[in-house]
Formats: C-alpha cells, structure tokens, sequence
C-alpha cells in the first residue's frame, strides 16, 4: 500500500499564478515532510521541509501547509515561473526511521 | 562543488553479470541512503549507513543486493546476477545526523542501470 499519495500526475499553470501541489499520507508515525524537486537526468533537489509541530513553513515563492488531522500537506507556489516546470515529490518520515517514504511525483508546468 | 557524486553516470550491462554503483557523499556527512527509482515511481528506500554500519537495510530486495561503507564515506551498492527488473535509477543521498528525523537528505544525481 502505497503510504504518501500524489494523486494528480500533472498541473499546468500561467506565469505569474499560484500553484498548489497536494500530497496525502496515511502514516500517522510521520512526523516530518519534504519537498523535492526533479529536473530530467538529475537527481532530487531538495525544496523545502515540515515538522509536524508545524503548520506551515515559507521560504521565498514557497510556502508547505500541513493539515495532520487531515493527513494532507500542500505545497504553494507564488508565482510560478516557467524555471519551476519539474516533477515535485513529496516524502516523509518517522516513528523513528530515517528512510524517506516517497510519493510517485506531480510533473509542473508552468506556461510563459 | 560540494554536492553527492555517484559513479558511473550510466552503466549497461547483461542479465546474470555483477555490478558496483559508487556513491561520494557530501564531506562531513554521517549518514548515508541509497533509493531506487523506476519509471514513473517515486524513489524507494533501499538501505541506510549511520558511519560505517548499516543502520536499516530493509528495503534491500533480496541477497543479490548489498553495500557496504568502509571507512565511513564512500559508499559502494553492489548487485549480484543482475536481473532486467533491476534497471532503474539507483540514487545515493547523505545527511548530517544532528537531530534524529529532522535532517534533511541530499541527493547525487543517480546511477542509470540498464540490464540487458
């Protein structure tokens, strides 16, 4: 069973508008969740992260909102720019294991 | 640059030949994670070295796969009989190990295993 969902395989936005990317989880052992972003033929670029103490964490354009109750994070971008066009994963972790449990990744596409 | 390497970029072999997949992990980082990922999947967890031990190897598929991290740094995954369903982007990743679950994983930019 797959424990960290992206459910939209793709999102196509205008420059300059915001893009939402979701992300599910139903482990309740996690406790701390990451972004990364990949470009083809290159490795996961780290993004931005949360504890799940917090509800959110803004670093420049990018701003991750958790939801435990819901089990559901999102990440926002404002404004998208046509250099974020990549597939976005999401990952967590916890219940005191280091490996990254992965979601299969949402490809971003963002039209000049 | 100060980022994880990982050697060869690319590699092909044939099914039933022995691989070996090199990870330099960023200088001064403890931790150290092999994933694999495959076409159209998120990467999935294959083993962690906490220094030179490995920490959790859980997600090894089977006994044709191992690694090992000798002195602590560099880390090599090796495959054994490798079979077609093993061709996948083998990625390494490291950490400092600061804080138990907080740190955050940096990647190389994977190892591309075709087997023929």
């Amino acid at each position: 069973d797959q424990q960290v969902k992206q459910n939209s395989p793709s999102l196509s936005v205008q420059e300059g508008r915001i893009s939402i990317l979701n992300c599910d989880y139903t482990n309740s052992m996690f406790d701390y969740f990451l972004w990364y972003k990949k470009y083809p033929a290159e490795g996961p670029t780290f993004l931005i992260s949360i504890s799940s103490i917090k509800d959110k964490n803004e670093d420049g354009r990018f701003t991750v909102f958790l939801n435990k109750s819901a089990k559901h994070l999102s990440l926002h971008i404002v404004p998208s720019q046509p250099g974020d066009s990549a597939v976005y994963f999401c990952a967590a972790k916890g219940g005191g294991s280091e490996k990254l449990v992965f979601g299969k990744g949402m490809k971003l596409t963002v039209n000049p | 640059g100060a980022g994880v390497s990982q050697t060869p970029s690319n590699k092909v072999t044939e099914k039933g030949k022995y691989v070996e997949l090199r990870c330099d992990p960023i200088s001064g980082h403890t931790a150290l994670y092999w994933y694999r990922q495959s076409l159209g999947q998120g990467p999935e967890f294959l083993i962690y070295f906490q220094g030179t031990g490995a920490a959790d190897d859980s997600g090894l598929p089977n006994d044709r796969f191992f690694a090992v991290r000798p002195e602590g740094s560099v880390s090599t995954l090796k495959i054994q009989r490798t079979e077609r369903g093993d061709s996948a982007v083998y990625l390494c990743a490291s950490s400092l190990m600061r804080a138990i679950g907080q740190e955050t994983q940096y990647f190389g930019p994977g190892t591309r295993l075709l087997v023929l």
